[in-house]
């Protein structure tokens, strides 16, 4: 079945460390999204893209980057990883002209 | 930019009843409404969604309403089952879904056996 993946699913890390999340999908879709979710705070939109030359900037970007390498990936990084940034990290895509946004199974990242 | 607002934050119900969640938006622009369930460990997934277009619609047992003069939106669960326990996300967007997402903050949903 078309699905959308991500990697790692768990990470621990220190402050200051880089991290890279990566995030495929075999859906054909063009569209890809970056949430990050915490306790309380529902989901968060980080970065979005619309096609490989479109990035965006979400709700709460301060700190992290992405790369859109190809139509099926979307990476998201933490150039340098602080301990407010563990929380529960979502991948999603979706199709220009659709409505719904599929999601990734989420990393859970912890930042000590 | 859009705010959406949910509520309860927690919800208990009696196996059976019903099951009301709330929230408002502040973009009168938006006017697509979707509601994703997330189970326990599991991804969020879209159960149902309306258009501004629309004032309710229905899908067995879950059916959400918009009125949009006041701008708000409810999802309601009757005759809920225990596979009912989940967190619910209310969202809103502009051109019917085809743009970015805001999601409400969510409700833990149990249902008491």
């Amino acid at each position: 079945d078309a699905d959308v993946t991500q990697t790692p699913r768990n990470r621990i890390t220190k402050t200051g460390k880089r991290i890279m999340l990566e995030c495929s999908q075999t859906k054909g879709h063009d569209r890809m999204y970056w949430y990050r979710q915490d306790p309380g705070l529902g989901l968060q939109l980080i970065y979005y893209s619309f096609d490989v030359k479109d990035i965006n900037k979400g709700e709460i970007s301060d700190g992290y980057s992405v790369s859109r390498q190809a139509q099926a990936k979307f990476s998201l990084s933490l150039e340098s990883a602080i301990p407010n940034q563990t929380a529960l990290y979502f991948c999603a895509t979706g199709l220009a002209g659709g409505q719904e946004q599929f999601f990734g199974p989420g990393t859970r990242l912890t930042v000590l | 930019g859009e705010n959406v607002e949910q509520h309860p934050s927690t919800l208990s119900v009696q196996e059976g009843d019903s099951a009301v969640i709330k929230c408002t938006y502040s973009d009168s622009a938006s006017n697509y409404f979707p509601w994703y369930k997330q189970e326990l460990g599991k991804r969020p997934q879209l159960i149902i969604d309306i258009r501004s277009n629309v004032g309710e619609k229905k899908d067995q047992r879950i059916a959400v309403t918009l009125n949009k003069t006041a701008k708000h939106f409810s999802l309601h669960i009757t005759e809920t089952q225990p596979e009912d326990s989940a967190v619910y996300f209310c969202a809103a967007s502009r051109n019917f879904g085809n743009e970015k997402l805001t999601f409400g903050t969510g409700t833990r949903l149990t249902i008491i056996p």
